[in-house]
């Protein structure tokens, strides 16, 4: 059964940090691997999607690498700023259905 | 296209009472999902859809539960008898295949007194 941990569950950082979200999953045989964010209270925004085959992808300040044979994956945050404060969720395909596992997610405050 | 809509966003409902929830996804998008999240967990799977047929439905989703997709447009989400434990964020999501990432709507808040 894949199960796919989050660490660490929350964060705070001052603005202009760099900083890593780690996401490690137990069944290698992905399809693709997600990154979402979470403002409170909402839905799910897409950030990055990292297909089995790609070891990484980059938009804008985020880079998501992709480890498969280790199970791990990073969201990389450059530079961060107030507005990136939000919970970010890692989440994992493992079948042609498109189904997704996810993470509990880290809660990530920026300070000004 | 806006996007994922989902209606309505908040929802509070007697305990025993029925409930139903509407997603309408990106027209395009032939597979649609449903999630529950719970205050502080991530969202877990509830059921898929590939245009009107529902080809995955989690052991999370009891007999009290029932999803439609009438001829593969929009989908409800029915929860009958409601109980406290039904308390969550309803999410939905659509996607245009597998290679292709989702498109959350916005949820639908069930608060269960």
């Amino acid at each position: 059964k894949q199960e796919v941990t989050q660490i660490p569950a929350a964060l705070s950082v001052p603005e202009g940090e760099n900083l890593v979200l780690n996401c490690s999953f137990t069944d290698s045989a992905i399809y693709n691997l997600q990154w979402f964010r979470q403002d409170p209270g909402k839905g799910l925004t897409s950030l990055l999607l990292i297909q089995s085959s790609q070891r990484e992808q980059t938009s804008g300040r985020l880079n998501a690498s992709l480890d498969k044979s280790s199970g791990r994956s990073t969201l990389y945050i450059a530079a961060s700023q107030p507005g990136d404060s939000a919970t970010y969720l890692c989440a994992v395909s493992s079948g042609n259905t498109g189904k997704l596992i996810f993470g509990q997610g880290t809660t990530l405050q920026v300070k000004p | 296209d806006t996007g994922v809509s989902q209606d309505p966003r908040h929802k509070i409902t007697k305990r025993g009472q029925n409930v139903t929830f509407r997603c309408d996804p990106i027209s395009e998008h032939n597979r649609l999902y449903w999630y529950r999240q719970t205050l502080g967990q991530g969202p877990e799977f509830l059921t898929y859809f590939q245009n009107e047929a529902q080809l995955e439905k989690s052991r999370l989703l009891s007999d009290r539960f029932s999803a439609e997709r009438p001829k593969g447009s929009f989908s409800t989400l029915e929860i009958q008898r409601t109980e406290q434990g039904d308390s969550a964020m309803y999410l939905c999501a659509s996607s245009l295949d597998v290679d292709y990432g989702y498109t959350f709507g916005s949820g639908t808040r069930l608060t269960v007194v």
